[in-house]
């Protein structure tokens, strides 16, 4: 069965610096990729997706992620980070169907 | 386009109640997810449906919950009847075949049991 873990339950980050989340997976096959963001109060948001091609991945707000076959990783990356992108965030693989199998999440704290 | 949309989007009620949520999903899209969020658990799967069957349930907590789709443009998750750790945000979905999975997600309903 598809699997992803996010091992940190909270990033902290200053504003400004740049930010990781981390992501490793586990599939049969190629793998789709997908990294989303919740805001308080509100519904998941798709940030950006990997599905073939380019290993880095860019999306929404400036994100981006890297795949890398041979760690088994979907990093969430940011060069500068913004106190606005605090939130939640949740790695997630394809399975059949347009199904999506999500990690628990990521908090994610941006300081001033 | 407006988006994934629940109804309501707080629910209240008391322990037994039968609750209704709702759900339209965004036009074109055929397939629709209901979730659960809850701090202990998470985001949680409960059903999802393609072209308006059911393909898996497997993630329905117990009989008392039930979903259907009886067109394109609307879905309902009930549970009969409700008890207090049902209480959570409950999150509608919908993609559309090509998207290689990309969902897109309603605001939810704040389920509060008491």
């Amino acid at each position: 069965a598809q699997s992803v873990a996010q091992p940190e339950d909270q990033v902290n980050v200053a504003e400004g610096n740049p930010l990781t989340v981390k992501c490793t997976y586990s599939v049969s096959g190629n793998p789709y990729l997908f990294w989303y963001v919740q805001y308080p109060n509100r519904g998941l948001q798709f940030l950006l997706k990997y599905i073939t091609g380019d290993n880095l991945v860019k999306g929404s707000y400036g994100f981006e992620a890297e795949f890398n076959k041979s760690q088994t990783s979907f990093h969430l990356k940011k060069p500068s980070a913004l106190v606005s992108d605090s939130a939640l965030y949740f790695c997630a693989v394809g399975e059949y169907g347009n199904k999506l199998v999500f990690g628990a999440g990521t908090i994610l704290r941006v300081k001033s | 386009d407006a988006g994934v949309i629940q109804s309501p989007r707080h629910e209240v009620t008391e322990m037994g109640q039968e609750v209704t949520l709702r759900c339209k999903p965004i036009s074109g899209h055929d397939y629709l997810f209901w979730y659960r969020q809850t701090m202990m658990r998470g985001l949680e799967l409960l059903i999802y449906f393609n072209n308006n069957v059911p393909i898996d349930d497997s993630g329905m907590p117990e009989d008392r919950f039930s979903a259907k789709m009886p067109n394109a443009s609307f879905s309902t998750l009930k549970i009969q009847p409700s008890e207090p750790r049902d209480s959570a945000v409950y999150f509608c979905a919908s993609s559309s075949t090509g998207r290689h999975g990309e969902q897109f997600f309603g605001p939810g309903t704040r389920l509060t049991v008491l």
